[in-house]
Parts: C-alpha cells; structure tokens; sequence
C-alpha cells in the first residue's frame, strides 16, 4: 500500500545547528514533493517545492533534496533559530493524480536556545 | 492579495447533525480542495474541486459533500454527525489544481459533541 513516512519522534536540536528532516515514501510514482510549514492551530504555510527529475532545491536557510531511486526526500535548516520551531510537513503529487496532494504526518522541531 | 479565508473559525454540533463550512480562496486561483487534520490521521485529503467541478476525492463516506460557486468559493458539507468527525478542516486554493502550491486558511475547528 501507498505510505508517506517522516521522522516520528519530535526533534530537538541547539540553535545554529543544522537540522534535517526525513521522508520517505513507498509505492509513490512522484511528480513532485514539497514541504509545508505548520504552526499550532494555523493552516499549513508552502515552504518548497522539488519535482522528480531535480535534485536539490534551496531557499534562504532551507534546502531540500530528493532521491526517486531512495525514494526519500530530506529537508534541511541551517542555522536554525527558535523561530523555525514548528511541525514541518511533507507532501506528494503522484503522476496520474497530480489533482491530489497527499501529506505525511509531520515533523515536530523544537529548536533551543 | 488576501488569503484564504474560512468560516466559522470554531463550531460546536452534537451527533447526528449536519454541518456546512465555507471557503473564500485567493482571487483567482480556481482550485479549492478540503482536508480534514486530526492528531492520529493526521491531514486527509477530502476532495478538490475546480471550475465547479469535483475533480478528485478522497476515502471518505458519503456523508461528507462539497460543492464549488461560479465565483470559486466553496462550501463542505458533513451529514448525520459522528464524534470521530471532530477536527480541524482546512480548505487550500491553488492556481491549476490541487496538486500545485497549496495556500491554505486557517481552517475551521469543528468539535461534536
């Protein structure tokens, strides 16, 4: 059957550390990935969007990479500050079905002062 | 521009009624999908619409409905209430379609009581 796993447990990292966030899929033909950002009782914000035939795509602070033959996308904040805690979404776009966007359960980051 | 717009934010029904929530997306984006989010599911696609038309659909019984306006916005509506409908429904609007960057509101909480 189809799956969407990220990181399950929170993740706890110091300020100024770089933090990476994992998500892998089975049974997924994806079109393309992107990350979400959500904060407690708000909707999810876009963060980044990787399609299936590029490897690696930054903004800012943030990047993000995607291996089909893995099938794992992983999401990295550097410098990380207090203000990025928050849950951190992935979601998939399947060839076939890009009509519907389908979100893994979500990373917990805490960051540290 | 401004965002996606929700209404009611919060609602409170008891079992057995029936709930409609309302969806304003960004100003000319023509796609409007729904998810519900729940701590166990986590956020489950219900359905997309564009143009007027259900586009995609998620796992979920028929009691749970929606329709699109001429003007984009969208309506959901949840029949015959059970208490595992209890969540936070959010609505995204995107250009094309739902698989594209989703720009979501900020949900409304239902709670059944």
């Amino acid at each position: 059957s189809q799956k969407i796993e990220q990181n399950s447990e929170a993740l706890n990292i110091q300020e100024g550390k770089t933090a990476t966030l994992t998500c892998n899929y089975t049974n997924y033909s994806p079109a393309y990935l992107q990350w979400y950002r959500q904060d407690p009782g708000r909707g999810p914000v876009f963060l980044l969007l990787i399609r299936e035939n590029e490897k690696e795509k930054r903004k800012e602070r943030l990047k993000v990479t995607f291996d089909t033959t893995l099938k794992q996308s992983l999401f990295h904040i550097t410098a990380s500050q207090p203000a990025d805690s928050a849950t951190y979404l992935c979601a998939l776009a399947s060839y076939g079905n890009t009509g519907k966007l389908i979100f893994g359960q979500g990373t917990t980051l805490q960051v540290k002062p | 521009k401004a965002g996606v717009t929700q209404t009611p934010r919060y609602l409170i029904k008891t079992r057995g009624q029936q709930v409609t929530l309302s969806c304003s997306p960004i100003s000319g984006h023509r796609s409007v999908s729904w998810y519900q989010q729940t701590p166990g599911q986590g956020l489950q696609f219900l359905f997309e619409y564009f143009s007027e038309t259900q586009r995609n659909k998620g796992n979920f019984p028929g009691r749970f409905s929606g329709r699109q306006f001429s003007n984009s916005r969208s309506e959901m509506n949840v029949s015959t209430l059970e208490l595992g409908d209890s969540a936070l429904y959010l609505c995204a609007s995107s250009l094309l379609q739902s698989g594209d960057t989703q720009y979501f509101g900020p949900g409304t909480r239902l709670t059944v009581l």
